[in-house]
């Protein structure tokens, strides 16, 4: 079965900066748009951003537009999330999901916890 | 604020079945077939159950149902048990290369 294992979550400071990763495995990762989601604690899930499978198109929420870089190493089957300028509002755990911005989105991994926090 | 509306809690007794909405507009839900439905138990990971307003994944329950009037969408599950409680979230193509949820809806097994 498909697996996503993100990993690289933490306490940061404001300001500070990140890098998430999300190992995929049991798929044929190069063929797909990969989304970013996170879910603050208690709250509800919010869009991050997606990328194509060739890396040729890569979208954001405005929340992190400008701030956060999504990329892809499709030999190494690892999706990144590179979190600059962080905020107390970024606290939340960051999911990977196998599917892009209008395709589904049918395999989520299990999700890293990232806290922004002085 | 989440863009799309949905009640905060629904409710059911096994065997009976239970709608939660998820209200957009026409540049969402209203606009596009790109409706989901995911639910998510404490603790875990969104895991989906309907796609493209009224599809499902293998592997999903029949007692699962997806459809989809104007600009709200709902999610019916038929036949409740036990292991249905769980937060559900409705998301949508939102158009200008955005996707919206719902603020989710705790549904629970009475």
């Amino acid at each position: 079965e498909v697996q996503l294992l993100e990993s690289g979550g933490g306490l940061v400071q404001p300001g500070g900066s990140l890098r998430l990763s999300c190992a995929a495995s049991r798929f044929a990762f190069s063929s797909f748009s990969m989304t970013w989601v996170r879910q603050a604690p208690g709250k509800g899930l919010e869009w991050v951003s997606s990328i194509s499978d060739k890396s040729d198109t890569i979208y954001y929420a405005d929340s992190v537009k400008g701030r956060f870089t999504t990329s892809r190493d499709n030999p190494k089957n690892t999706l990144y999330l590179q979190m600059n300028s962080l905020r107390a509002e970024d606290t939340a755990v960051y999911y990977c999901a196998k599917g892009g911005l209008i395709t589904i989105k049918d395999y989520w991994g299990q999700g890293t916890l990232v806290i922004v926090s002085s | 604020q989440p863009a799309l509306t949905q009640p905060p809690s629904a409710s059911g007794s096994p065997g009976q079945s239970v709608t939660i909405s998820c209200t957009g507009t026409s540049s969402d839900v209203g606009g596009y077939k790109s409706v989901s439905w995911y639910q998510q138990h404490p603790g875990k990971a969104p895991k989906l159950i309907i796609y493209d307003v009224g599809m499902r994944p293998s592997g999903v329950p029949d007692r699962f149902s997806g459809s989809k009037s104007g600009d709200t969408a709902s999610l019916t599950v038929s036949g409740l048990q036990a292991e249905d409680e769980a937060d559900y979230y409705c998301s949508s193509y939102a158009g200008s290369n955005t996707l919206v949820f719902g603020g989710g809806t705790k549904l629970t097994v009475l």
